[in-house]
């Protein structure tokens, strides 16, 4: 199995804050990589596929990056609605792993 | 609108089974790979099986294979989860999934999840 490891698993940051999240598989993926967001209580939400694909009606401020094993997320500018936790996961082969999440929390 | 809605949760006890059913509206359901995803309590997401638009191509997590069975109904728009000698690790909320057409494995679209609790 592909493993997906996240870092960090947590960070707080404040509105209008510029903040990166980087995936890393422990094997070649390609560009297979996806980002996802969840609220509490809530389901996941697209944010990027492919690595850098913005899924349509998600805000610019998100942007993906990365090829191979080493992916980025980043948030240009934190909204006060951004903060949940983020999870990536690469399509590339099944069983489709996803990292353990990096929970984003206000400062 | 798009729209998935699960059913079918509830707590059950250990060895006995759950069938999960995803209500899909607003597309052609028969067009879209499907997917069923879990989250235990506070933890992670889990991939758990997809299933091809036409039903002929299917796919299981090491964890829950032989044990859940995923079909799908495509004349009532509906997907299922058949969960099967069910275990206390199983506890966990279920998602069913939309893939995106032109990007495998990618989920464009969730439901809101039907929590299953396995518990004596």
């Amino acid at each position: 199995d592909i493993q997906m490891t996240q870092s960090p698993s947590s960070l707080s940051a404040s509105v209008g804050d510029r903040v990166t999240v980087t995936c890393r598989a422990n094997q070649n993926i390609n560009y297979y990589l996806n980002w996802y967001q969840q609220r509490p209580g809530k389901a996941p939400k697209l944010l990027i596929y492919t690595a850098s694909s913005l899924q349509s009606g998600v805000p610019s401020r998100f942007s993906g990056s990365g090829s191979g094993t080493e992916f980025t997320l980043t948030v240009s500018s934190l909204q006060p609605e951004d903060f949940a936790t983020y999870y990536c996961q690469q399509s590339f082969s099944p069983p489709y792993t996803f990292g353990q999440g990096t929970k984003l929390g206000i400062k | 609108q798009v729209q998935l809605v699960e059913s079918g949760g509830g707590l059950v006890t250990p060895g006995g089974s759950l069938r999960l059913t995803c209500a899909a509206s607003g597309f052609k359901f028969s067009d879209y790979y499907m997917s069923w995803i879990r989250q235990a309590p506070g933890k992670g997401l889990e991939w758990l099986s997809y299933i091809s638009s036409s039903g002929g191509t299917i796919h299981y997590a090491d964890s829950v294979e032989g044990r859940f069975f995923i079909s799908r109904d495509n004349a009532k728009n509906s997907l299922y989860l058949q969960m099967n000698s069910l275990r206390p690790e199983d506890t966990a909320m279920y998602y069913c999934a939309r893939e995106l057409p032109v990007v495998p494995s990618t989920y464009d679209y969730w439901g809101q999840g039907t929590l299953a609790t396995v518990s004596s």
